[in-house]
């Protein structure tokens, strides 16, 4: 059983342009949903997270948006830049609920193009 | 300040060997999880400590066990490797458990059973 699905493997965007990444899931339970980025040979660096009590939160380029009726989050980033390039996860969180472990879908490979 | 800190980076081991994993927190994180990474798919849970104690366990087999020490670094252990137990272990640490803190993760270790 999936609960976070990501659905695209990949995506490329012109530097400059938004890159929208997509996360859908299934459990309503999370209280949070996180977004963490993994360049190769390191780990995953967090980058922006999101109430679930909330649909938008905004830190710089990096915005994530979360609609709760369609069980779907997206992040956006604008403007993408070469240093972006990279796998990017998507997070359910159930700590609050004292269920330990973050649900991660399967990662998103953004390649942003000079 | 220093990160999450695994060791060793690489590790190369044979089928039915034993292996132990170590990791240190970020000053001041007293909760560790572990994740495992295998090649196309996101970060699996294993295991979570919070002072000492184990708070949560993934769906892994008894061979796999962990600890975590009084100044709250960690150990995962392996027992009878199989091929399949090839992959990126990677060691996260945050403040309380609760959804707030998002888990920082280590660089891994990168297991190789031949």
């Amino acid at each position: 059983d999936q609960q976070v699905k990501q659905n695209s493997p990949s995506l490329s965007v012109q530097e400059g342009r938004i890159s929208i990444l997509n996360c859908d899931y299934t459990n309503s339970m999370f209280d949070y949903f996180l977004w963490y980025k993994k360049y190769p040979a390191e780990g995953p660096t967090f980058l922006i997270s999101i109430s679930s009590i909330k649909d938008k939160n905004e830190d710089g380029r990096f915005t994530v948006f979360l609609n709760k009726s369609a069980k779907h989050l997206s992040l956006h980033i604008v403007p993408s830049q070469p240093g972006d390039s990279a796998v990017y996860f998507c997070a359910g969180d159930r700590r609050n609920s004292g269920n330990t472990p973050l649900v991660f879908g399967k990662g998103t490979r953004l390649s942003v193009i000079a | 300040d220093a990160g999450v800190t695994q060791s060793p980076t690489h590790l190369i081991k044979t089928r039915g060997q034993q292996v132990t994993l170590r990791c240190s927190p970020i000053s001041g994180h007293k909760s560790v999880s572990w994740y495992q990474q295998v090649l196309g798919q996101g970060p699996q849970f294993i295991f979570q400590y919070y002072e000492k104690e184990e708070r949560g366990r993934g769906n892994f087999p008894d061979r796999f066990s962990a600890r975590q020490f009084p100044n709250y670094s960690s150990e995962l252990n392996v027992n009878a490797l199989l091929l399949g137990d090839s992959a990126l272990y990677l060691c996260a640490s945050s403040l309380p458990t609760g959804g707030k803190s998002p888990l920082h993760f280590g660089n891994g270790t990168r297991l190789t059973v031949t």
